[in-house]
């Protein structure tokens, strides 16, 4: 469970706040992922990055930006969220290249609350 | 498009019993893969099970096996001799196998199932 850390567990930040979600995975895997977690809702993909470069961005909002300095460091920079940006966030890593199956893995997750 | 639909928003199961979680998914590829997901309420998100739709063979891990059927499109997650640590948030996924394109990278996950395990 230590393969993909984020930081932090838990933010609460007002509307007119910047803050940032970092993760970090210690996997050797060369693609990282962010996903929201919404109740009652699926998993929605926010981002991708294969080896550095985004290669995905789902119709995100630009109140989220992604940066990506290296295969191993994943960050979110959040500003001028709402309320209904309060979810989970989740960060993953896997493998992109050679044979698959490319599983995902996740670390423990943000719990955002925007107030 | 590929949808994933987790028809059991709830499920429970006495300790020691058996319980199968259902899955169907939609897509027009032939070569893709499915994933069984495990959230527990500490909320690390982790692998159970994985089945690459090109093996007949169903996959299975310890106690966990799946029923794989590639004509219905149906990936269900059995659960044998369940334990109090079974109970979590269950996610079935599924990952086109081309590499690339706008399929990259893309899990496509069911709205899941909470999983209850009665001792």
């Amino acid at each position: 469970e230590t393969g993909v850390t984020q930081t932090p567990r838990h933010l609460v930040m007002g509307m007119t706040n910047k803050k940032s979600l970092k993760c970090e995975q210690h996997l050797g895997h060369n693609a990282m992922y962010w996903y929201k977690q919404s109740a009652k809702k699926p998993l929605e993909l926010m981002f991708v990055y294969n080896f550095k470069e985004q290669t995905e961005n789902n119709s995100v909002p630009s109140r989220f930006s992604p940066e990506c300095p290296n295969s191993s460091h994943l960050f979110l920079h959040l500003h001028t969220l709402q309320p209904e940006d309060s979810a989970l966030y989740l960060c993953a890593s896997s493998v992109e290249f050679g044979q698959g199956p490319y599983e995902q893995y996740f670390g423990p997750g943000t719990r955002l609350t925007v107030t | 498009a590929q949808t994933v639909t987790q028809s059991q928003p709830e499920m429970s199961v006495q300790e020691a019993e058996t319980v199968t979680l259902s899955c169907t998914y939609d897509t027009s590829e032939s070569d893709y893969y499915l994933f069984w997901y495990k959230q527990p309420p500490s909320r690390q998100m982790i692998l159970v099970i994985r089945q690459e739709a090109y093996k007949q063979q169903n996959a299975t891990e310890n106690r966990f096996s799946v029923n794989f059927q590639k004509a219905a499109k149906s990936f269900s997650l059995k659960i044998s001799d369940s334990q109090l640590g079974d109970a979590a948030m269950y996610f079935c996924a599924y990952r086109s196998a081309k590499a690339g394109g706008t399929s990259y990278g893309k899990l496509t996950f069911g709205q899941g199932t909470i999983l209850t395990v009665h001792p």
